[in-house]
């Protein structure tokens, strides 16, 4: 069964300050992995996606990792902003279409 | 590129009431999704369509829930009747092709149901 699983499930950091957000799947085949962040209220924004063969992305002060052999990926922010407070959620996608939904971890930066 | 419209963003009915929900996608998208996000989890696809075709509506249950796509544009979903376990946030999202590579998947803001 295709399993994508999120950690922490909720994190309060300083502004300013940096964090790392996990996620780790067993979903097979793979065929790209996507970090998002949804506002509450709002639906998911597409920060992030890798392919198998990509080791990390960057999107402004958002990194991605990917290791595809022990099935594991990471978001960094960096230089955390309160408008950064919002779900962060890592979507895996299987075969042609299937999408695996984390549940995602919840973040708050704190003034 | 206009994102992808979804209405209303707020709804409260009764339960044994209905209610549908409209999603307009991307334009040029083919392909359209809807989703249902409960409070404190992902999103669960419900129905997924090709077009006006559905590609997978496995998990939708069937005896409530209704979805249509037709012309393969706009879509509505439909509730009917409503239990009080349907408050989540109905998610639309839609794709240029289903997932593939580097297409992403573009959401709208959803629908926020309460059941009461």
């Amino acid at each position: 069964k295709n399993q994508v699983e999120q950690s922490p499930q909720s994190l309060i950091i300083l502004e300013g300050k940096n964090c790392t957000l996990q996620c780790n799947y067993t979903v097979s085949p793979f065929s790209n992995l996507r970090w998002y962040k949804q506002d509450t209220g709002r639906g998911p924004v597409s920060l992030t996606i890798m392919t198998f063969s990509e080791n990390t992305k960057s999107n402004g002060r958002y990194t991605a990792t990917l290791d595809a052999d022990t099935k594991q990926s990471s978001l960094h922010i960096t230089a955390s902003q309160l408008s950064d407070s919002a779900s962060y959620i890592c979507v895996v996608t299987s075969g042609y279409s299937t999408l695996t939904f984390g549940k995602g971890t919840m973040l708050l930066v704190s003034p | 590129e206009a994102g992808v419209a979804q209405s209303p963003r707020y709804k409260i009915i009764e339960k044994r009431q209905s209610v549908a929900f409209w999603c307009n996608p991307i334009s040029g998208h083919a392909t359209l999704y809807w989703y249902q996000q409960i409070l404190g989890q992902g999103p669960k696809l419900l129905i997924q369509f090709q077009n006006n075709g559905v590609v997978d509506d496995s998990q939708l249950p069937k005896d409530r829930f209704s979805a249509e796509r037709l012309k393969g544009v706009d879509s509505t979903l439909k509730i009917q009747p409503a239990k009080l376990e349907d408050s989540a946030v109905y998610l639309c999202a839609s794709s240029l092709v289903p997932g593939q590579g580097l297409y992403g998947y573009t959401f709208g803001s959803g629908t926020r149901l309460t059941v009461v």
